[in-house]
C-alpha cells in the first residue's frame, strides 16, 4: 500500500476486555516499531521488530502487553485485561532500516472504560 | 521515558512570521529526526539530520544540529496557517539500540492567519 495503515482507528473496550490492534506496513520495509502516545506527550516506545524478530520489547508496560509479527510484514498488538490506564494513542511505524526515517501510521485510539 | 525536550512547549505566531522550535537531548545519538503531528492523525517525517551534519534544509525548514551541546533547532519560514501542528523532534542513538526513536513532548504551533 501506499502507507502504513492501521485498523481500527478508534476502539472503545470494557474494562478487563481484550483487544487486538492491527498494523499493516509498507511493503518491503524491514523495521516496524509500535508507540504508546498518551494525551498532549510525545510517543512512548513500546516494541520493535526487525522482518519477524522482535528484538526489542522494553517498552511493553506489562505483561498483558504482547506484540506479533509472525510473517514479517503485518503486526498484532494485543493487550488482555485492558485497564483505564491503556486509554492512549497506539501508533505503528515502520521504515526501510532501522536508522532511516519512520513512516507513521494515523495510529489507534483506544479508550478503555 | 522522553531523552527530547522540545522548547517552547507551545508557539503562536502571524501567518508569513518565522518560527523556531529548540530540542535537547542527552545521550549520543546516530541521528535526528523532526515530525509533524495535526491534531488527531499520525506522524509525518519532516528532515532527518545525522550526528556528522550541522545543517539541513528542506523547503521551508531549516535544522542545525550541535551535537556538543546535544541541541537542535527546527526553523520554519514564512509560516502558514497550515504549519498549525505539534512539533516533535526524535533522537536515534548511537551503537546498541540505534533503532529506537526516543521522541520528546513536542512543541505546539498556532500560527494565525
Amino acid at each position: 500500500g501506499a502507507g502504513v495503515s492501521q485498523s481500527p482507528r478508534y476502539k472503545v473496550a470494557k474494562r478487563g476486555q481484550d483487544v487486538a490492534l492491527r498494523c499493516d506496513p509498507i511493503s518491503g520495509h524491514v523495521s516496524l516499531f509500535w508507540y504508546q502516545q498518551a494525551l498532549g506527550q510525545g510517543p512512548e516506545f513500546l516494541t520493535y521488530f526487525q522482518n519477524e524478530a522482535q528484538l526489542d520489547k522494553s517498552g511493553l508496560p506489562s505483561d498483558r502487553f504482547f506484540a506479533e509479527r509472525p510473517e514479517g510484514s503485518v503486526s498484532t498488538l494485543k493487550i488482555q485485561r485492558t485497564q483505564q490506564e491503556d486509554s492512549a494513542v497506539y501508533l505503528c511505524a515502520s521504515s526501510f532500516d532501522r536508522v532511516t526515517e519512520a513512516f507513521f501510521g494515523q495510529g489507534t485510539r483506544l479508550t478503555v472504560v | 521515558s522522553q531523552q527530547g525536550e522540545e522548547d517552547p512547549q507551545a508557539l503562536s505566531i502571524q501567518e508569513g512570521e518565522n518560527a523556531t522550535m529548540n530540542c535537547s537531548y542527552k545521550t549520543s545519538i546516530n541521528n535526528l529526526q523532526w515530525y509533524r503531528q495535526n491534531s488527531g492523525r499520525g506522524l509525518v517525517h519532516l528532515i532527518l539530520i545525522r550526528s556528522n551534519e550541522r545543517e539541513k534544509h528542506s523547503g521551508r525548514l531549516r535544522v542545525t544540529l550541535d551535537t556538543s551541546k546535544k541541541s537542535s533547532s527546527l526553523l520554519i519560514t514564512a509560516s502558514r496557517a497550515a504549519d498549525t501542528a505539534s512539533y516533535f523532534c526524535a533522537t536515534v542513538p548511537s551503537g546498541a539500540g540505534s533503532y529506537q526513536l526516543t521522541f520528546g513532548k513536542g512543541t505546539k504551533l498556532s500560527v494565525i492567519p
